[in-house]
């Protein structure tokens, strides 16, 4: 069983719509958990960080479920520019590993 | 402020020959990683380290070896290289402190081996 577990897609959305992307991870002892954004062919970047209570950056919204390990990203009035590939990324803390999803494909049509 | 610097940004081998991957960051962190992306697929971790003169095998070590002789360098050396190693490789550094494990980057590099 992989460690995080994503939707690939494609999701392909027009622009002004909302999407949401899921993710689970199979070890209880994951403590922090990420979203990244990679653009193509370029570096993962950190899009936020998830915390227990949800948290909110503008038009992205992340919540975690520690009891069902599940991970939520909601992208609220798509931007052509979030055209990308969102990574789920869970650290485990011993040995601070990183495990990372597959990464779910979005493109925002005009 | 650099972050982690990764070069070369792209590079050709051709099968056996050798080549270093050189990974430099300048924010003190003490783990760094090395990665490789194949097309399609996530990340998969070759080696790591969790601090100066300590290294540790990742998933995918086969092919490859490391040194961490400072905090601030990271390189990955491919020895005889193979088709199979042809990748996107990016190197990211870490500072482990409760609640704030963040993975920073570097821009990668493109290899190729024919």
């Amino acid at each position: 069983r992989k460690e995080v577990e994503q939707d690939p897609g494609p999701f392909n959305v027009p622009e002004g719509a909302t999407v949401a992307f899921n993710c689970t991870y199979s070890n209880s002892a994951s403590q922090s958990f990420f979203w990244y954004r990679q653009d193509c062919r370029k570096e993962p970047k950190l899009l936020m960080s998830v915390y227990s209570s949800g948290n909110e950056d503008g038009r992205f919204t992340a919540q975690l479920n520690r009891a069902s390990q599940y991970i939520s990203l909601l992208i609220r009035d798509s931007k052509l520019s979030d055209s990308a590939t969102y990574l789920c990324v869970v650290n485990v803390r011993t040995g601070n590993q990183f495990y990372f999803g597959t990464g779910t494909s979005l493109t925002v049509i005009p | 402020n650099a972050g982690v610097t990764q070069t070369p940004k792209f590079r050709i081998l051709k099968i056996g020959q050798s080549m270093t991957l050189q990974c430099t960051q300048d924010m003190n962190h003490n783990y760094m990683y090395w990665y490789r992306q194949d097309p399609g697929m996530g990340l998969k971790l070759i080696y790591y380290s969790v601090g100066a003169g300590i290294t540790d095998k990742g998933e995918v070590p086969n092919g490859y070896n490391v040194s961490r002789s400072t905090t601030e360098d990271f390189p990955l050396r491919l020895e005889l290289a193979a088709p199979s190693q042809t990748s996107v490789y990016f190197c990211a550094s870490s500072y482990l402190r409760t609640g704030d494990e963040k993975l920073f980057f570097g821009s990668g590099t493109q290899l190729s081996v024919l």
